[in-house]
């Protein structure tokens, strides 16, 4: 079936320090895909989203670019914050499986200053 | 817009005690999803529902499960009886494919953290 596969954490960084957190994915079809951001005691925000191949999707400074070749869909900023310490997820919504949306196993960011 | 509200937001309960988790979904919404989350195990889906039908419960860890959409505006997740290993915060979440640009994404409440003693 469909799989969101994420590299593991905790990612610790320097303030004004590169981002990237990596995802890959498995399905079927042209599914959607997501990172959503999960800030400590919060429920889950959607952070960017792209449809379609190709596709980047943005939103406060971060940024992810839908690979259909590689299947991909790493998400990067230039310069991180303290703010930004939060669990990340990466998912894909399948609509060959009726709509489900899939994570990842999350990727925990702390960021120092 | 309230967004997806959940009660409650904290529930402590005894072993073998039933638990009801409530959750209203964003109105004009035909998608709701019930999710676990643990240390352990992340983010689980259990079930999710298209237009109150449920559309997959393959994720539903045991009869011990179970849950319901009697309407568009209200489900509940029940756990009867519960144990210790169902402590979790329990996600509501609420999606539309209708609404443009934001067609596909889930809207989350703030979570019902479960504790059984």
């Amino acid at each position: 079936g469909d799989s969101v596969t994420q590299m593991e954490g905790p990612v610790t960084l320097s303030e004004e320090a590169f981002l990237t957190i990596n995802c890959t994915y498995t399905a079927t079809g042209y599914p959607s895909l997501f990172w959503y951001v999960q800030y400590p005691g919060e429920g889950l925000q959607l952070l960017l989203k792209a449809t379609k191949a190709d596709d980047k999707g943005s939103n406060k400074g971060f940024e992810a670019t839908y690979r259909k070749e590689t299947t991909s869909f790493h998400l990067e900023k230039g310069s991180v914050q303290v703010s930004d310490s939060a669990v990340y997820f990466c998912a894909l919504r399948s609509w060959n499986q009726g709509g489900k949306l899939i994570f990842g196993q999350g990727t925990e960011l702390s960021v120092k200053p | 817009d309230a967004g997806v509200i959940q009660s409650p937001r904290h529930e402590v309960t005894e072993m073998g005690q039933e638990v009801t988790l409530r959750c209203k979904p964003i109105s004009g919404h035909d998608y709701l999803f019930w999710y676990r989350q643990t240390m352990m195990r992340g983010l689980e889906l259990l079930i999710y529902f298209n237009n109150n039908v449920p559309i997959d419960d393959s994720g539903m860890p045991e009869d011990r499960f179970s849950a319901k959409m009697p309407n568009a505006s209200f489900s509940t997740l029940k756990i009867q009886p519960s144990e210790p290993r169902d402590s979790a915060v329990y996600f509501c979440a609420s999606s539309s494919v209708q609404q443009g640009s934001r067609a596909g994404e889930l809207f989350f409440g703030e979570g019902s953290r479960l504790t059984v003693l």
